[in-house]
């Protein structure tokens, strides 16, 4: 079967820097993308891989291994509104988009 | 600005009322959306995909004549929920872009609360 691992939660301090970590094994792999998503409120993008390394974008970064099936958010300098839920979601071989769990990150100051 | 818009934001109704829900996008055309369902605390649950000018494409275990799916442009896609019921009550979220075979990030709507009485 198709599966991605996530932590359910984790707590970080204002200021801080945590890794929010997403392992899969699905059915092939044609990219993975990582979404924020605050209570209540829709997913909204925030990056993709589909090549081994990482991707920097401001304070967020992505990183894969293919050959681990293993990915991780990374956030630096958090803020209170980085509270939320992180969702992982791997591309499958038949383009189909397989969610993880989410990850709900909790900001204390 | 907001890509996919999605209408209503929430609806509340007694049981057994049907309720429909738009999905538009407003940027783009879009030959497929997708239909998502998430319940408290849990991850999205894809429902359908929506294909302009044809049938939707149902996932297991999701009822096509309780969700009704019409994709009949390029830019606008509706679920009915038919005879809504208690256990209906969840948060819809439709998303468009993300072509099938092209690597492009989904575009979320706002998604719409849903709470039947």
């Amino acid at each position: 079967g198709q599966n991605i691992d996530q932590p359910t939660e984790m707590t970080a301090t204002e200021g801080a820097i945590v890794q929010i970590n997403c392992t899969y094994q699905t059915s092939g792999f044609n990219g993975l993308f990582w979404y924020q998503q605050h209570a209540g409120e829709a997913p909204t993008f925030l990056s993709y891989n589909v090549l081994d390394g990482l991707e920097e974008k401001g304070r967020f970064s992505s990183f894969l291994s293919r050959s681990k099936g293993y990915s991780y958010l990374l956030l630096k300098e958090l803020q209170m509104k980085d509270s939320a839920s992180y969702l992982c979601a791997v591309v499958d071989s038949n383009y189909q988009l397989i969610w993880g769990a989410g990850t709900k990150l909790i900001i204390k100051p | 600005g907001a890509v996919v818009s999605q209408h209503p934001s929430r609806v509340i109704c007694k049981s057994g009322t049907s309720v429909k829900i738009e999905c538009r996008s407003l940027d783009f055309q879009a030959t497929t959306m997708f239909w998502y369902r998430q319940f408290p605390k849990q991850s999205l649950m894809l429902m359908a995909t929506s294909n302009e000018g044809s049938k939707a494409t149902y996932e297991q275990g999701v009822e096509k004549d309780k969700f009704l799916i019409n994709h009949a442009s390029l830019t606008l896609s509706t679920l009915t929920v038919t005879s809504a019921h208690p256990e209906d009550s969840s948060f819809y979220i439709c998303s468009a872009g993300g072509a099938d075979r092209a690597f492009q990030p989904q575009h979320f709507g706002d998604g719409t609360r849903l709470s039947i009485l």
